[in-house]
């Protein structure tokens, strides 16, 4: 069964970069009609699509977080990475990772999420 | 971008009810349309896909309907466990977007 789990500091200070990790169990992250997800979630507000990547290194961004995002994948350890650079509060949040089909753009399975604060 | 319109952004109701959740897009996404529960805590769980698919393992209570820019959620039968949120989401192209949510609380 696929599962994911997010990692990563759960407070970042205002103007540093956010790091969150994914690590996929049960299933390769190299399995090629995939794309992997990172989905953001502010308190009370609704969910965020931050973009997504393959493991070919494709990425695809939110218009309006791509100044600041960037997405790795390392197949050597079945894991796939974000960064988030220049953070506000405004991009406090829970954090999400999840899988979605090439063809078919709805996700599944997600991971918990993991919440992340950026204060001083 | 394609705006998704949900409502009502909380709603109360009773073990055994039927409640129905609408999802409206701003613009005609044919059936390109999921929806997700969400429990505190837990990770997010995919329900339908293509406005009307039940994912496997979910329960036959849940039903999806819909096409074009008005889609509905129907829970017919509220089990205790359905007491969460709920959240619509368009797939018909990035960037991916999502209804401000429905909480269903009990009454």
């Amino acid at each position: 069964q696929l599962q994911l789990q997010e990692s990563g500091p759960g407070l970042v200070k205002p103007s540093d970069n956010l790091s969150l990790t994914c690590t996929v169990s049960g299933d390769s992250i190299s399995s090629g009609s995939f794309y992997w997800d990172w989905i953001r979630q502010p308190p009370g507000k609704g969910l965020e699509w931050i973009g997504n990547i393959h493991y070919s290194g494709s990425t695809t961004y939110n218009p309006s977080l791509r100044s600041r995002v960037t997405m790795s994948v390392d197949a050597s350890k079945n894991q796939f990475s974000l960064r988030l650079s220049s953070v506000t509060a405004a991009d406090t949040s829970i954090y999400y990772c999840a899988r979605h089909m090439g063809n078919r753009n709805w996700f599944d399975p997600w991971g918990q999420g993991i919440l992340v604060t950026v204060s001083s | 971008d394609i705006q998704m319109t949900q409502s009502p952004s909380s709603l109360s109701a009773s073990v055994g009810d039927r409640v129905t959740i609408t999802c409206r897009a701003s613009q005609s996404i044919s059936t390109s349309l999921s929806w997700y529960q969400q429990r505190p805590g837990k990770a997010p769980r995919l329900l339908i896909y293509a406005a009307s698919s039940l994912q496997s393992g979910v329960p036959s209570r849940f039903s999806g309907s819909g096409s074009g820019t008005d889609f509905t959620l129907t829970i017919s039968g509220l089990q205790p466990e359905d007491f969460a949120a709920y959240s619509c989401q368009q797939t018909y192209g990035t960037p991916y977007t999502f209804g401000q949510g429905t909480k269903l609380e009990i009454k």
